[in-house]
């Protein structure tokens, strides 16, 4: 199975400041079709989770341009440049790569 | 819309059975897998398996392979989830979600449906 290590596993940010969340994968996600399959969703309290980011960096729809995804390989970023009271709520990575597909442990972010 | 609605919370006993649902509405319900995943209480999310309900093929993670058994009737556009003997472990909250592609992506996502075993 691929793992999925998120760091850090909590963040506390002052509203209007950025915030960053690390995701490694034990394998690499890069395909032989040139797409790298790394998924970031957040779960907002008492929510579903909801799509943020597909294969790496493109925003899904209706997403807000501060957040942004990068990366390659093995190793992914999950940036938000100015964190609102709305980003509440537990970030994921998964990759789908390969089955089983598997999730990072979740960031727990919180606003100061 | 594309939309998936899940059945309502479940209280059972031990050693019970259970079946809960998930209905495709707004798309082509036989054209995209629909995936299961499992979140115990204040824990992370876990990958159960996926079924294509175009053809019945399903796949299970090796973590609830012989646990649970995933089916679909297309005819109501409706994946399930079951079990045959639950146990106090099986208590957690269960989501559904679809997945254009292997390779690809969860979404939209149920509401999920919280699973309660006690005796």
């Amino acid at each position: 199975d691929i793992v999925m290590t998120q760091t850090p596993l909590s963040l506390s940010v002052t509203p209007g400041q950025p915030a960053s969340i690390s995701c490694k994968s034990s394998q690499s996600l890069l395909h032989s079709d040139g797409k790298t399959y790394l998924y970031w969703y957040l779960q907002k309290p008492g929510q579903s989770p909801q799509l943020l980011i597909y294969e790496v960096s493109n925003r899904f729809s209706g997403v807000p341009d501060r957040f942004s995804g990068s990366g390659s390989g093995t190793d992914f970023t999950l940036k938000i440049s100015r964190v609102e009271a709305e980003d509440v709520g537990v970030y994921y990575c998964m990759q789908s790569i390969q089955l089983p597909i598997t999730f990072g442990q979740g960031t727990r972010l919180e606003i100061k | 819309e594309v939309q998936l609605v899940q059945s309502g919370a479940e209280v059972k006993k031990p050693g019970e059975s259970l079946k809960i649902s998930c209905k495709g509405s707004g798309y082509s319900f036989t054209s995209y897998w629909i995936g299961w995943v499992r979140q115990m209480p204040g824990k992370g999310l876990e990958w159960m398996g996926i079924i294509y309900p175009g053809d019945s093929d399903t796949r299970y993670s090796p973590s609830f392979q012989g646990q649970v058994t995933i089916s679909a009737d297309k005819s109501i556009s409706t994946a399930y989830l079951q079990w045959s003997s639950l146990k106090a472990s099986d208590t957690a909250m269960y989501y559904c979600a679809r997945l254009a592609t292997l390779g690809g992506w969860f979404d939209p996502w149920g509401q999920g449906t919280l699973v309660t075993v006690s005796s």
